[in-house]
This record gives structure tokens, C-alpha cells and sequence, in this order.
């Protein structure tokens, strides 16, 4: 099995100020990790994924950055956010096991004030 | 455009009733199709997943069904609780690339005493 974990589970940040979340994996790991966005309304974002250790790919154009310093640790990060940047953020990875999907942290809400 | 569109939106039924959510989606080429059930400030969790063979898929009182002919799906939920309030939300994955996931916005269920 898999768990995914994720902290802080809620922040309010000052808009211009740094950002870092992190995500670490415990358990049976995937070399895949993911960071999604999901704003109020909508469905979830891919931000990035990350095929290994230093492996980043970006889907969108944006205020955020992640990396991948160890295998099972994936860091969302922003020299300066923006009030856009708020919303829940996700942690995931395809899991071993094909037969149960996806395996979700628990989130980071994010607030920009 | 791969899309995955969800209904009702939201939904409120009473305790001890069933209900059938809906997804319709347009992802080519198919891999499988997912249902998750995320409670509020909570990451998602799977509660099914479905292959392009597969018409019905059961997990307690939760019963998926996939017609890849019409590219429509269904979870129907009997007997339903109050913890079974919470966002269900329909994920299809194409087959092809490193994540190809794409997200419904989910269906809001209340579940009222």
C-alpha cells in the first residue's frame, strides 16, 4: 500500500511572499509524482509530474515551480505568489496497484491575502 | 479535446435513498475510467476503476457502470448515508504519455437526515 503525505494542510500567505509545500510518499513507491490544482468549482489542474529525482515536467505556464530532491519527497514551491495562486493543492502518485487508481494526499489549502 | 462532464452538479437526497451520478466524457484513445469520492478539505480516494472490458464495477454500496460504446458512466449509490456526503468525481485516463488524466468537476452530494 501507499500513503501519501502532504503539509500544511491550510495556509494563508501574504501575496508576494514565498511558497513551499511539500509531499512525501511512504510505503510501495511509483517513480511518478504529481502536484494538482483544484480551484473552487472546478476540476483538478496537472501543475507538474515528476518521473524521478530531478525529473520535472511543467504543464502549465505559471507563478510555481517543483522539484524532485529525493525519490519519494516532491516540493511545490514560489519565490512570489499571487492572489490566483490560491486554491487546494494535491500530491499524487499511480500507486502500484492498477486495480485502485490513483493514491491522493490529503490537500493544502491555500490562501493568498 | 479530451473532456469529462459530470451530472447533476450537485445533488440532495434523503438517508436511506439511492441515487445515479453521471459522467460523459470524450478521451481517446481509452485506457480506463475512475470514480472518486472526496470529502471536503480532503484529498480524493478511489473507489473504482474501470477498464475498457469492464461494464460493472462494485465496491460496498457503490456500483460503477462503463458503456465505452456511448463513453458514459454511472455510480449508483444505495442506500445511502450521511457520510456518503461528499464530492464524486469521474477521472478518465488515455492511453498514451505519463499522466493523461482527465478530471470531471465532480458532483456534490448531500445526503440529508
Amino acid at each position: 500500500s501507499q500513503t501519501i503525505h502532504q503539509w500544511p494542510a491550510t495556509l494563508v500567505q501574504p501575496v508576494g511572499s514565498p511558497l513551499s509545500l511539500e509531499c512525501t510518499v511512504e510505503g510501495t513507491s511509483n517513480p511518478n509524482l504529481y502536484w494538482y490544482r483544484q480551484a473552487a468549482g472546478r476540476g483538478l489542474q496537472l501543475l507538474f509530474y515528476s518521473v524521478g529525482i530531478g525529473q520535472i515536467s511543467s504543464e502549465v505556464p505559471q507563478n510555481l515551480s517543483a522539484s524532485r530532491p529525493q525519490d519519494r519527497q516532491f516540493i511545490l514551491s514560489s519565490k512570489k505568489l499571487l492572489l490566483s495562486d490560491s486554491g487546494f493543492y494535491l500530491c499524487a502518485s499511480p500507486g502500484t496497484d492498477l486495480n485502485y487508481g490513483y493514491t491522493f494526499g490529503s490537500g493544502t489549502r491555500l490562501t493568498v491575502v | 479535446k479530451n473532456q469529462v462532464e459530470q451530472s447533476p452538479q450537485s445533488l440532495i437526497i434523503l438517508e436511506g435513498k439511492n441515487c445515479t451520478l453521471q459522467c460523459n466524457y470524450t478521451v481517446s484513445p481509452f485506457s480506463n475510467l475512475r470514480w472518486y469520492k472526496q470529502d471536503t478539505g480532503r484529498g480524493p480516494v478511489s473507489l473504482t476503476i474501470m477498464t475498457f472490458s469492464e461494464n460493472t464495477k462494485s465496491n460496498g454500496r457503490y456500483t460503477a457502470t462503463l458503456d465505452a460504446d456511448t463513453k458514459q458512466s454511472s455510480l449508483h449509490i444505495t442506500a445511502s448515508q450521511l457520510s456518503d456526503s461528499a464530492s464524486y468525481i469521474c477521472v478518465v485516463s488515455a492511453r498514451s504519455g505519463y499522466s493523461t488524466l482527465t478530471f470531471g468537476k465532480g458532483t456534490m452530494l448531500l445526503v440529508s437526515p
